[in-house]
């Protein structure tokens, strides 16, 4: 079993949408990340949170410690949302070194106009 | 340019040949990352350094190997390569072990 499972791993939108992505970890973190990785394969940080919700434009990050959850969602999707997202935990204590990413396998979002 | 890059964005090697991938970043970060991403595993952690000439191993380490003389590169060697090999390298950094990681743009590795 996999430590990150996202849900959905496809997902098709039409333009205007409203958005989940899901995560949940079985591992003890100190911080979920959520990225996108754009069709031309660059990754971009989203959002890093380690507890209750963060908010920048039509993204919207929240997270549930005690569930070992956090969803993404978007807003009024739009074609250009299109991306892979990927969330990642920052898992606590590894091997006694730092700074530990685990990714899911990523969700490849589709908006339709 | 500021930032962080990564060189060559696209190399095909023969088995058994050394390759060097390139990071280079102009934040001052101290901590810098390799992964690599394949279909079906997502994004794997290779090795990771916390600052100048001190790196430590991730979850797939075997047949690479880095180096970190100076805190804006991070050079990542693959001595012998192999075609298990054939993934696209990122190369990261940021502040600290639990900051935000900026991401280089990837470089394609083919291992013929």
């Amino acid at each position: 079993k996999n430590e990150v499972e996202q849900s959905p791993q496809n997902l098709t939108a039409q333009e205007g949408e409203f958005i989940t992505i899901n995560c949940s970890y079985s591992v003890g973190i100190s911080a979920l990340h959520w990225l996108q990785q754009h069709p031309g394969g660059g990754i971009v940080s989203l959002f890093m949170l380690s507890s209750g919700k963060k908010k920048h434009g039509r993204l919207i990050a929240t997270i549930n410690i005690q569930e070992k959850h956090s969803s993404l969602h978007i807003t009024a999707s739009h074609p250009r949302d299109s991306a892979v997202y990927i969330c990642a935990a920052l898992q606590l204590n590894y091997g006694g070194s730092q700074g530990n990413l685990i990714f899911g396998k990523g969700t490849k979002l589709s908006v339709k106009p | 340019d500021a930032g962080i890059t990564q060189s060559p964005r696209y190399k095909i090697t023969e088995t058994g040949r050394q390759v060097t991938l390139m990071c280079h970043q102009t934040w001052s970060h101290s901590y810098m990352f390799w992964y690599r991403q394949d279909l079906g595993h997502g994004l794997r952690l290779i090795y990771y350094s916390a600052a100048a000439d001190i790196t430590d191993k991730g979850e797939v380490p075997d047949g690479y190997v880095v180096s970190r003389s100076k805190t804006e590169n991070f050079p990542l060697t693959l001595e012998s390569a192999t075609r298990s090999q054939t993934s696209v390298y990122f190369c990261a950094s940021s502040d600290g072990p639990y900051y935000e990681q900026y991401f280089g743009p990837g470089t394609r590795l083919t291992v013929t």
